[in-house]
């Protein structure tokens, strides 16, 4: 039974260059959601999506960030241009129903750093 | 305003002894799930244990067993006869209907077992 999957697990760059961060969420589960991880801020709620359509953004930091969910089983997190203040770990989960019994399913994440 | 509150940033606990991780919440909406995450040193967010605003029964999963508290907004994780493998950080998170159905994540407790 797969779980959530996310790539690459690492990405280096420079800043000012454009990154795009995927994950497949588990077969079945409706809702995907994208989560940024700092030492300094936590666990932070980027977007979220319910069906493929996204659902709240508010916590997306600004126009430099975009996401996109073509389909229930593919998600792209971009990056255009990035900083290096955008380094962090980058977690995409997914959970079977849109209610506040349904617990994340997390993927392995992706350690972003910008140079 | 919905909030979860961890208060304490490092736990020690000798091996094969309990421990209580604390987890307090704030939130108007009747209906609610907590849970609890593990994230190892290696970086995954595993799911550990839900508990229902409903369930009128402790939530357990093996050596995890939630202590709800909910006329104090409390839900505890206490973790039986710790193990070294046990050590890691550990969230607490809630989610609910009046937040959207997002899952927002409390601050964390590291959690160190001794040998």
């Amino acid at each position: 039974d797969a779980g959530v999957i996310q790539s690459p697990r690492h990405e280096v760059t420079e800043m000012g260059q454009e990154v795009t961060l995927r994950c497949k969420p588990i077969s079945g589960h409706n809702s995907l959601f994208w989560y940024r991880q700092t030492m300094m801020r936590g666990l932070e709620l980027l977007i979220y999506f319910n069906n493929n359509v996204p659902i709240d953004d508010s916590g997306m930091p600004e126009d430099r960030f975009s996401a996109k969910m073509p389909n229930a089983s593919f998600s792209t997190l971009k990056i255009q241009p990035s900083e290096p203040r955008d380094s962090a770990v980058y977690f995409c989960a997914s959970s079977l129903k849109d209610t506040y019994n349904s617990p994340l399913h997390f993927g392995n994440g992706t350690r972003l750093t910008v140079t | 305003a919905q909030k979860i509150t961890q208060t304490q940033p490092g736990m020690f606990v000798q091996e094969k002894e309990a421990v209580t991780l604390d987890c307090t919440y704030d939130t108007s909406d009747p209906s609610y799930g907590l849970f609890w995450y593990k994230q190892p040193s290696s970086g995954e967010m595993i799911f550990l244990i839900y508990q229902g605003s409903y369930d009128q029964q402790n939530a357990t999963e093996g050596r995890y067993s939630l202590n709800f508290q909910k006329a104090r907004k409390s839900a505890n994780l206490v973790i039986s006869a710790s193990q070294l493998g046990d050590s890691a950080m550990y969230f607490c998170a809630m989610r609910s209907d009046t937040g959207g159905f997002k899952t927002i994540f409390g601050a964390g407790t590291r959690l160190f077992v001794k040998a």
